[in-house]
């Protein structure tokens, strides 16, 4: 099966310029997330989408990020205008749930990242 | 009361090794654990998960141990290979319908050949 597939890998910007990104999840997986990973931390949620609604978008700074999932498959994660401490690794995760009740997870499967510099 | 803190940040150890990643939280509601393994330039893969019903998981080399009243959980490599080093990342989610993950900060495993 095709893994999360993400574009483009690498990114040098201005700071007050604008980025995108995109991506596209594992055919039917309902759930999407948008992580940033700065060097030498774990990934931090930024958005989750349950098919095209957003679940969670509580730590996503709306003054300057805004992301989309149109008809509940391919998403774009925007940044206008970038500042320097956006510099980092955009993820993209998609997953499904296995289980039931209380013995459900969530097994997120990643893709390899959008790396962004803004000088 | 979400955080999951890892420790220690970095590790190195001789091939044939085990080396031992630590990680403690302090939300109740958590139940269930994975653990991820991160290459340079890919996305983080999951290695291996546990809940807190059972004390320890093994899948092949890999060991998840769970100590539910201390809130504290631990990967454990065996023999452990270059091909291991990487980056892994332990986490925690609680039910529900979001079912987010929480990560901790990383710890960068080099085992030397």
């Amino acid at each position: 099966e095709a893994g999360v597939a993400q574009s483009p890998r690498y990114k040098i910007i201005e700071k007050r310029q604008s980025v995108a990104f995109w991506c596209n999840p594992i055919s039917g997986h309902a759930t999407l997330y948008w992580y940033q990973q700065i060097l030498g931390q774990g990934p931090k949620l930024l958005i989750q989408f349950q098919n095209n609604g957003v679940v969670d978008d509580s730590q996503l700074p709306k003054d300057r990020f805004s992301a989309e999932r149109l008809k509940g498959v391919d998403s774009t994660l925007k940044i206008q205008p970038a500042k320097l401490e956006d510099s980092a690794v955009y993820l993209c995760a998609s997953s499904m749930y296995r289980g039931q009740g209380r013995s459900s997870y969530n097994e997120q499967f990643f893709g390899p990242g959008t790396r962004l510099t803004v000088l | 009361q979400q955080q999951v803190k890892q420790s220690p940040q970095s590790l190195i150890v001789q091939k044939g090794g085990i080396p031992i990643i630590n990680c403690a939280y302090e939300n109740t509601a958590f139940d269930y654990f994975p653990w991820y393994q991160q290459f340079p330039g890919k996305g983080p893969a999951l290695l291996i998960a546990i809940r807190p019903d059972v004390s320890e998981k093994k899948e092949g080399r890999f060991t998840i141990s769970f100590n539910k009243s201390a809130k504290q959980f631990s990967l454990h490599i065996m023999d452990s290979q270059p091909g291991d080093s990487a980056t892994y990342f332990c986490a925690a989610s609680k039910t529900g319908s979001a079912r987010q993950l929480t990560f901790g900060s990383g710890t960068q495993l080099t085992v030397l050949p």
